[in-house]
């Protein structure tokens, strides 16, 4: 069985800055890993999502992810972040054979001016 | 671009009542789910549903849970007894037909809170 870890419960970052959300997983098999970005009042929509390849995984709104299979993490990061990107950050994982989602508990991001 | 709708987006029952969420998933998407997340907590798969059965279901998913596809566009969840921790929110989503790599496309939600 797979579990998915957000290290961060909350995030509070000023705006321009940086900003990285932790996503560490465990699985005893291969995996996919996803990140979801839910804002207020709104259904959960992706970010972008690792399959195979490249460790390095580019997303929607200039948010990228480095899958670090050692490490068994999935952190997400972001140069330069804007108000717009306040939202709740789901991690999730699935092995290869099955097809449900396995979530982390979510991130909330906080942009202050 | 198409989306999954959900309705109603919040819906209040008494303990006990028989409550039925509706979506309506992307209408070339065969697979199709339910997850919920009770408030605080972190979303949790329900069920999954292909070829109008269900392939697979979680703990949660127990005889009181129940999922349809009545008509070829919708996609029920049906809860034949509610009770006080059925009160989250449930997603659904759904997924197109390129193999296992495909994207779930999740709803809006509906809140459902159980007097």
């Amino acid at each position: 069985a797979q579990s998915v870890t957000q290290l961060d419960s909350q995030v509070p970052v000023f705006e321009e800055a940086p900003v990285e959300l932790r996503c560490n997983y465990s699985s005893s098999v291969s995996v996919y890993l996803f990140w979801y970005v839910q804002y207020p009042n709104q259904g959960l929509q992706l970010l972008l999502k690792y399959l195979s390849g490249s460790t390095l995984v580019k997303g929607i709104n200039g948010f990228e992810a480095e899958f670090n299979k050692s490490q068994t993490s999935f952190h997400l990061r972001k140069p330069s972040v804007h108000i717009s990107d306040t939202a709740e950050y789901f991690c999730a994982v699935s092995d290869w054979g099955a097809q449900k989602l396995v979530f982390g508990q979510g991130t909330r991001l906080t942009i202050n001016p | 671009e198409p989306e999954v709708t959900q309705t109603p987006s919040h819906q209040v029952t008494q303990m006990g009542q028989e409550v039925i969420l509706r979506c309506v998933p992307i209408s070339n998407h065969l697979y199709f789910y339910w997850y919920r997340q009770i408030l605080g907590q972190k979303v949790e798969f329900l069920v999954s549903f292909y070829n109008n059965e269900i392939s697979e279901k979680s703990e949660i998913f127990d005889d009181q849970f129940s999922v349809e596809r009545p008509d070829g566009s919708n996609f029920t969840l049906k809860i034949r007894s509610t009770k006080l921790e059925d009160s989250a929110m449930y997603f659904c989503a759904s997924r197109g037909t390129s193999g296992r790599t495909d994207t779930q496309y999740f709803g809006p939600g509906t809140r459902l809170t159980v007097l």
